[in-house]
């Protein structure tokens, strides 16, 4: 299957500082990448959709401001969590798919990324 | 709005043990249904995937069918090892929702020797 990179896969940052996150598509041009968001033990909570050259779409509750998302081109998109805090400690996880059409089905994950803010 | 179900876990069983997983779903339209699996400390991995009523996904041994009657993908393996110790995600995909994940709470499968 195609493969979607992650970086970094951990990251411990001190309280107030940004971090960036960057997935990057290797083998194919991903028209859109989501971010998910993982507390120990439960399910990937999607954060936000975003496509290649238009501003991500934020599920309720998330906010922009504070996880920035940029898909600038077909192969990376980049989150990134301003101003850290220690609530915002989680496994963050991209995925990406090639197309929107209904036969194009499979979204492929990147490995994830530790983040610990202390 | 679509949602996905999972049978809670953790779920242990002895090696050559039959794996059920149970996973049912709410969906406004024809979803698209997938089985991923997570190792410690990794991304998913998809697992196997179907994509109409009556499709029956398939891979490494484990299988899983779409059955709209019931609303239901179960997943299931005749003889887990080992390597089969991990959590698993039941998930839908609706096009006319732009094609993102919904996701299941997940289900601790530990199989011991």
């Amino acid at each position: 299957g195609a493969v979607v990179s992650q970086h970094p896969s951990r990251v411990i940052c001190k309280s107030g500082t940004s971090v960036k996150i960057e997935c990057r598509s290797l083998d194919f041009q991903a028209t859109t990448m989501f971010w998910y968001r993982q507390f120990p033990k439960q399910s990937l909570m999607l954060m936000a959709t975003s496509n290649e050259g238009s501003k991500a779409t934020y599920e309720q509750g998330v906010e922009k401001d504070k996880f920035l998302i940029n898909h600038a081109s077909l192969t990376l998109s980049t989150l990134t969590v301003t101003s850290a805090h220690p609530e915002d400690s989680s496994f963050y996880i991209c995925s990406a798919k090639s197309g929107t059409g209904p036969m194009n089905t499979e979204a492929f994950f990147g490995q994830g990324t530790r983040l610990t803010v202390v | 709005g679509n949602s996905v179900t999972q049978m809670e876990g953790p779920v242990t069983l002895s090696e050559e043990a039959f794996l059920t997983i149970n996973c049912t779903y709410t969906a406004t339209g024809y979803p698209s249904l997938f089985w991923y699996v997570q190792y410690p400390g990794e991304g998913l991995q998809l697992l196997l995937k179907a994509t109409k009523a009556d499709d029956k996904g398939s891979n490494k041994g484990f299988e899983a069918t779409y059955r709209k009657e019931t609303t239901s993908f179960h997943l299931e393996k005749g003889s887990v090892q080992v390597s089969d110790s991990a959590v698993y995600f039941c998930a839908l995909s609706d096009f006319n929702q732009g094609g993102k994940l919904i996701f299941g709470q997940g289900t601790e499968l530990s199989v011991k020797p």
